[in-house]
């Protein structure tokens, strides 16, 4: 059974730091595509940032460039997201998704529950 | 950027077909997903591909991609499948969720 568990959430000040972890299990995690994808409260989905099985390619929504890095750890099937210079509009639920299929014509089949990420003071 | 555009809300009555577009630049040269996401949950994979169901998705999910809309509809729509139902598709690398459209049964 393929599972995403996510840790890591949690109240931090605006300007903090914070790294998200996400644990998959019941699939060769080296074989996808991975991402991270965000609920603010009350609202829709946003796509964060992508990494491609190496590790090495990644990609990101405008508004976290320069600010979050996604890795991967392919020893240990974990994902991470670290996110630095927090904001207000950063406050959101986050998932991890699996994307079957690869890049561009790419699906997310499998979610984690979500971690909660607050940044306030 | 790329943007999807979908109605917010959506109601049907019970039994009956709702229909839930999604719209953006020549949306039908691209691969679109569909995802159901009931309160307090996390999202849900019910379209792929623009007209493919995942295993354990019922039959009345449906969905096609042609021009500039997507659209998913639900046959037969039970009291179940009231949610908020989001699109997805790729611009280059990265991805582009639609608004959410909240689908009410009543």
């Amino acid at each position: 059974e393929v599972q995403l568990v996510e840790s890591g959430g949690g109240l931090v000040q605006p300007g903090g730091s914070l790294r998200l972890s996400c644990a998959a299990s019941g699939f060769t995690f080296s074989n996808y595509w991975m991402s991270w994808v965000r609920q603010a409260p009350g609202k829709g989905l946003e796509w964060v940032a992508n990494i491609k099985q190496d590790g090495i390619e990644k990609y990101y929504v405008d508004s976290v460039k320069g600010r979050f890095t996604i890795s991967r750890d392919n020893a240990k099937n974990s994902l991470y997201l670290q996110m630095n210079s927090l904001r207000a509009e950063d406050t959101a639920v986050y998932y991890c998704a699996r994307v079957d299929a690869g890049r561009v014509v790419g699906y997310f089949d499998y979610w984690g529950q979500g971690t909660l990420v607050t940044v306030s003071s | 950027s790329y943007d999807l555009t979908q109605p917010p809300s959506v109601s049907v009555s019970p039994g009956q077909t709702a229909s839930i577009p999604c719209s953006g630049d020549k949306l039908g040269d691209k691969y679109v997903c569909w995802y159901q996401q009931k309160p307090g949950q996390s999202p849900v994979l019910v379209i792929y591909q623009d007209t493919k169901r995942p295993s354990g998705i019922p039959e009345r999910f449906s969905g096609s991609n042609s021009g500039n809309t997507a659209t998913l509809t639900i046959s037969g729509t039970q009291a179940m499948d009231e949610a908020d139902y989001y699109c997805q598709a790729w611009d280059s690398s990265a991805v582009v969720f639609g608004g959410g459209t909240k689908l009410t049964v009543l």
